[in-house]
């Protein structure tokens, strides 16, 4: 089936709006990761799901920063009062299935193309 | 802050040549992943070792792992100009929790 997709493609807003960025996972995968990558940089982890709970939220940089999976499906990150230093290239991924904590095996991510926000 | 560095920070060799990238790491490990990611697109998954492995091959691709040095390096050998992208090292952290963290990566260029 289709891949991580993720919308919009392009976010330009204001400084101190609200923005909702939007990650569709690929069909059947219960793990799913945020990540935003600045310019030059790695991508940096904000928030791990497993199926619709966050398993882990220790990246997210502050409280103006959210995220939800309601349904165990679709995730929504979500951002307060935007500030210049928010603007990046937001991606996410999936992978087939839950990881324990400490566990060495691995399920290969999938990432979507990202949205680049810009915030101006 | 970020768990591994990469380096070179960027890398210019001739197609054919080959290719080799490092990356390091601070603390207990996992496993540590490979990703390439071509200008403009998402990230794609390469290769993985776990931390119990210490070297490991997929087409022309080797990865090495050196636990103790925390360090891993990627090959490409008889690099293509299509290899052209940023490659990051990435590890799933032993400490618990879920974090998966990346380098800053490293820019190859392979001209033709």
């Amino acid at each position: 089936g289709a891949g991580v997709s993720q919308t919009p493609s392009n976010k330009v807003t204001e400084k101190g709006k609200y923005v909702e960025l939007r990650c569709d996972p690929i069909s059947g995968h219960t793990a799913l990761y945020w990540y935003r990558q600045s310019l030059g940089q790695g991508p940096e982890f904000l928030i791990y799901f497993q199926g619709t709970g966050a398993a882990d939220d220790s990246g997210l940089p502050n409280d103006r920063f959210f995220a939800v999976r309601p349904e165990g499906s679709v995730s929504t990150l979500k951002i307060q009062r935007t500030e210049r230093g928010d603007s990046a290239v937001y991606l996410c991924a999936s992978s087939l299935r839950r990881r324990l904590a400490g566990d060495s095996s691995y399920n290969e991510q999938f990432f979507g193309p990202g949205t680049r926000l810009t915030v101006l | 802050s970020q768990q591994g560095e990469e380096d070179p920070q960027a890398l210019s060799i001739q197609e054919g040549e080959n290719a080799t990238m490092n990356c390091s790491y601070k603390t207990s490990i996992n496993n540590l992943q490979w990703y390439r990611q071509n200008s403009g697109r998402g990230l794609v998954h390469l290769i993985l070792i776990r931390s119990n492995e210490r070297e490991k091959h997929s087409g022309r691709l080797r990865v090495t792992l050196d636990t103790s040095k925390k360090s891993s390096s990627l090959l490409i050998t008889a690099s293509r100009a299509a290899d052209t992208a940023s490659y990051f090292c990435a590890t799933d952290l032993n400490t618990g929790g879920f974090k998966t963290i990346f380098g800053a990566g490293t820019r190859l260029f392979v001209k033709a």
